[in-house]
C-alpha cells in the first residue's frame, strides 16, 4: 500500500530522555514535514525538508532535530531540551510539483 | 502572529442543513488554499482546495469560496451529515514561490446533530 507510515503510534518518555519518531513514505515524494498538534493550537510546523540531506526549521524547531538521509525517511528526535513535548505529532509529505500535502496517522508522545 | 485564522472554535449544525466554516488570512502572498478534515487521533485528510485565480471550487457536497479582496475563504457543506462531525483546518501556502510549507489555522470543530 502506498502511504505515509508513522511509528510508534503511542510513545511514553521519561523526562530527560530523547526519543525518535519514525516517518516513512513510499509515495516518492520530494518534500516531508513534521507538524505538532496541541489542543486549541492547530498544526504548527516543526521542521521540513524539500530534498535529501537538506532541511529547514519551522516555527517551533527548538528542542527538536531531524535528518533526511534517504528520500523516503524523515525521523524526528524530540530532545530533552523540548520543554513541553507531550503532543500529537504528524508527519506529512508532497511532491515538489504538488500543492497538497498528505499526512500520516500521527504519533502520540506523552512525557511521564 | 497568526497568518491563518479560524475564529470559530466550534459549530453545531442540524443534519441536512448547511454547514459554513470560515477562514481569514493576513498574508496577501498566499495563492493556494486548502481544507483538511481531522478525526481524533488520526492524521488530517485533504478535502478540497482552491487556487487564488478562482473564486469557487466545488466537489460533491463541499464547496470552497474565496474572496481575495477580503482575504476570506469559506467551506460550505450541503447537506451536512453526522459523519461530517470532525475538526476542519484551513491552510494556505505560496505556490508561486516554490511551495512554501502550509500554514494552518487552529481549526473549527463541527458537530452535525441528527
Amino acid at each position: 500500500d502506498g502511504g505515509i507510515t508513522q511509528s510508534p503510534k503511542y510513545l511514553f518518555r521519561k523526562e530527560g530522555q530523547n526519543v525518535t519518531l519514525s516517518c516513512e513514505q513510499n509515495l516518492n515524494h520530494d518534500a516531508m514535514y513534521w507538524y505538532r498538534q496541541d489542543p486549541g493550537q492547530g498544526l504548527r510546523l516543526i521542521y521540513y525538508s524539500q530534498i535529501v540531506n537538506d532541511f529547514q526549521k519551522g516555527d517551533i524547531a527548538e528542542g527538536y532535530s531531524v535528518s533526511r538521509e534517504k528520500k523516503e525517511s524523515f525521523p524526528l528526535t524530540v530532545t530533552s531540551a523540548q520543554k513541553n513535548p507531550t503532543a500529537f505529532y504528524l508527519c506529512a509529505s508532497n511532491s515538489i510539483s504538488g500543492n497538497t500535502i498528505y499526512f500520516g496517522e500521527g504519533s502520540w508522545l506523552t512525557v511521564v | 502572529d497568526q497568518q491563518v485564522k479560524q475564529n470559530s472554535p466550534s459549530l453545531s449544525v442540524q443534519e441536512g442543513r448547511i454547514s459554513i466554516l470560515n477562514c481569514d488570512y493576513t498574508n496577501s502572498m498566499f495563492d493556494y488554499f486548502l481544507w483538511y478534515k481531522k478525526y481524533p487521533a488520526e492524521g488530517p485528510t485533504f478535502l478540497i482546495s482552491i487556487s487564488s485565480i478562482k473564486d469557487k471550487n466545488e466537489d460533491g457536497r463541499f464547496t470552497v469560496f474565496l474572496n481575495k479582496s477580503a482575504k476570506h475563504l469559506s467551506l460550505h457543506i450541503v447537506p451536512s451529515q453526522p459523519g461530517d462531525s470532525a475538526v476542519y483546518f484551513c491552510a494556505a501556502s505560496i505556490v508561486n514561490s516554490g511551495n512554501t510549507p502550509l500554514v494552518f489555522g487552529k481549526g473549527t470543530r463541527l458537530s452535525v446533530i441528527a
